[in-house]
C-alpha cells in the first residue's frame, strides 16, 4: 500500500523557537495532504489541509499565521510551527490522498505523526 | 457542522466473544463512514468504509441513516484485535476528503 513518513518523528524545542514537520508520500503523488493535531487521549483534529500549488485551507481557530504550511510538490508538505510555546506541544499528523488512484474513493494514508515538546 | 460520537473510551471483552463498537454521527447531508484503527505503535489505517460494504478482518459497519449510526461489529473477537478504533465522517462536497474523528475507542481482547 501507500506510504506517508513524517520526519521528525519527535523533536524538542525552546520556546520561541520555530519547528518544521515534513510529510512526505513515498511512492505516490498527492495533491491533497491533510494536517491534524491529537492530544493525549483524545482525538484527531483536522487543523488545515495543504493543496499543491496554492495556499493552505485552515479549519476554523487555527492560526494559519502560526502553523506555517507549505506544499511545494506532490510529494512533500511542511508545518511549520512558529514561535513555539509549550501549548503547541501535541502530536501532529499528516495524511494524503493517491491523485492517481482508480478506486471510488480516494483513500488517505497516515503518517506515523511527529512528537512535539515545547520546554 | 458534523460530528461523531464514540461512546465507550474502552471496550473489553474475552477471545471469541461478539463486540461491537458504537458510533453516532450527527450530519444534516449523506455522509460517508469510515472505521480506521491504530494498533500499538503503529499508524492510523483504513479498517473499512461503509461504501465498499467489505467485511475486513472479520468487522462489518452498517450505515443506519434512520439512526444516524455506524457500529463495527465483530461476531468472534481475537487478541490481535486489541487496538484503537476511530470512526470518522467525510461530509463530501466542498468538505471531500476532510475527515471528522470521533474520541476512539481502546478494544482490549483478553485471552
Amino acid at each position: 500500500g501507500a506510504v506517508v513518513s513524517q520526519h521528525p518523528s519527535w523533536v524538542i524545542c525552546k520556546s520561541g523557537t520555530s519547528v518544521k514537520i515534513e510529510c512526505r508520500s513515498l511512492d505516490f503523488q498527492a495533491t491533497t495532504m491533510f494536517w491534524y493535531r491529537q492530544f493525549p487521549k483524545q482525538s484527531l483534529m483536522l487543523m488545515a489541509t495543504s493543496n499543491e500549488g496554492s495556499k493552505a485551507t485552515y479549519e476554523q481557530g487555527v492560526e494559519k499565521d502560526k502553523f506555517l504550511i507549505n506544499h511545494a510538490s506532490l510529494t512533500l508538505s511542511t508545518l511549520t510551527v512558529t514561535s513555539a510555546h509549550p501549548e503547541d506541544s501535541s502530536f501532529y499528523i499528516c495524511s494524503a490522498r493517491d491523485f492517481l488512484a482508480q478506486s471510488s474513493y480516494n483513500e488517505q494514508f497516515f503518517g506515523p505523526g511527529t512528537r512535539l515538546t515545547v520546554l | 457542522a458534523q460530528r461523531v460520537t464514540q461512546p465507550e473510551k474502552l471496550l473489553s471483552v474475552f477471545k471469541g466473544a461478539p463486540v461491537e463498537l458504537k458510533c453516532n454521527y450527527s450530519y444534516s447531508g449523506s455522509p460517508e463512514l469510515f472505521w480506521y484503527v491504530q494498533y500499538s505503535r503503529q499508524r492510523l489505517q483504513l479498517l473499512l468504509r461503509h461504501i465498499s460494504r467489505e467485511s475486513i478482518k472479520g468487522f462489518t459497519a452498517d450505515l443506519n441513516k434512520g439512526e444516524t449510526s455506524f457500529h463495527l461489529k465483530k461476531p468472534f473477537a481475537q487478541e490481535e484485535d486489541s487496538a484503537m478504533y476511530y470512526c470518522a465522517l467525510d461530509a463530501g462536497g466542498t468538505s471531500y476528503g476532510k475527515l471528522t474523528f470521533g474520541q476512539g475507542t481502546i478494544l482490549t481482547v483478553h485471552p
